[in-house]
């Protein structure tokens, strides 16, 4: 039962550079979120899919676009990374209208 | 601006003590609100839902109020173990399934 994966699990990219982090459920779950997470701070939700087929823009949105590839996939790029885009960002999947969310073991990425 | 607010400074407390945490929001009405635990190095787990027609709910040491006129919900840990110490989030619903949460608690428990 793998729940929520997200990898990579690490990743250090240079400015400018390019990267796709994936996101995959198996529970069925009609939601999928992205959020980041600065030291400090909370969850920020950064793009979120309510649905197979939509998605819709979260708190900060700028410098990243998704994609809801199927009902279990939810991926995140960053077209072109810049040194505050450096987080740990975690994937999120809910079923139901007010379902628990499920988190990824989230991943950790510097841009330098 | 909407926001969802919780105390930024860490609460230390004594084991056997109970933690209670507070969580307030403007310019939402939400059906429901929920709490997580987030360790560490790790993603937050669900702890405890309450709906917005329910002023109290319990899950063993686990209490959560829930004041739709104040905007606040109140977390309260009894019989505190240094084993709770974590960090604690409210989150609900903002719009269309966005799940917004606040900036979350670090609880400390002493032994």
């Amino acid at each position: 039962n793998a729940g929520v994966t997200q990898t990579p699990k690490f990743q250090v990219l240079k400015t400018g550079q390019s990267m796709t982090l994936q996101c995959a459920q198996d529970m069925n779950h009609n939601s999928m979120y992205w959020y980041r997470q600065d030291p400090g701070m909370g969850l920020r939700l950064i793009y979120y899919s309510a649905s197979e087929g939509t998605t819709d823009k979260g708190e900060v949105p700028n410098g990243y676009n998704v994609s809801r590839l199927n009902k279990r996939e939810f991926s995140l790029r960053l077209e072109s990374a810049a040194p505050s885009q450096t987080s740990v960002y975690f994937c999120a999947s809910r079923g139901g209208q007010w379902g628990e969310a499920f988190f990824g073991q989230g991943t950790r990425l510097t841009v330098v | 601006s909407q926001k969802i607010e919780q105390n930024s400074e860490a609460l230390n407390i004594q084991e056997g003590k109970t933690a209670t945490l507070t969580c307030n929001y403007t310019n939402y009405s939400p059906a429901y609100l929920q709490w997580y635990r987030q360790d560490p190095g790790r993603g937050p787990v669900f702890l405890l839902l309450i709906r917005e027609n329910e002023k109290e709910k319990r899950k063993e040491r686990l209490k959560v109020t829930f004041d739709t006129t104040l905007k606040q919900s109140l977390f309260h840990i009894t019989a505190s173990q240094p084993a709770d110490s974590a960090t604690y989030l409210c989150a609900l619903d903002t719009g269309r399934r966005a799940l917004t949460f606040g900036s979350g608690t670090r609880l400390q428990v002493q032994p």
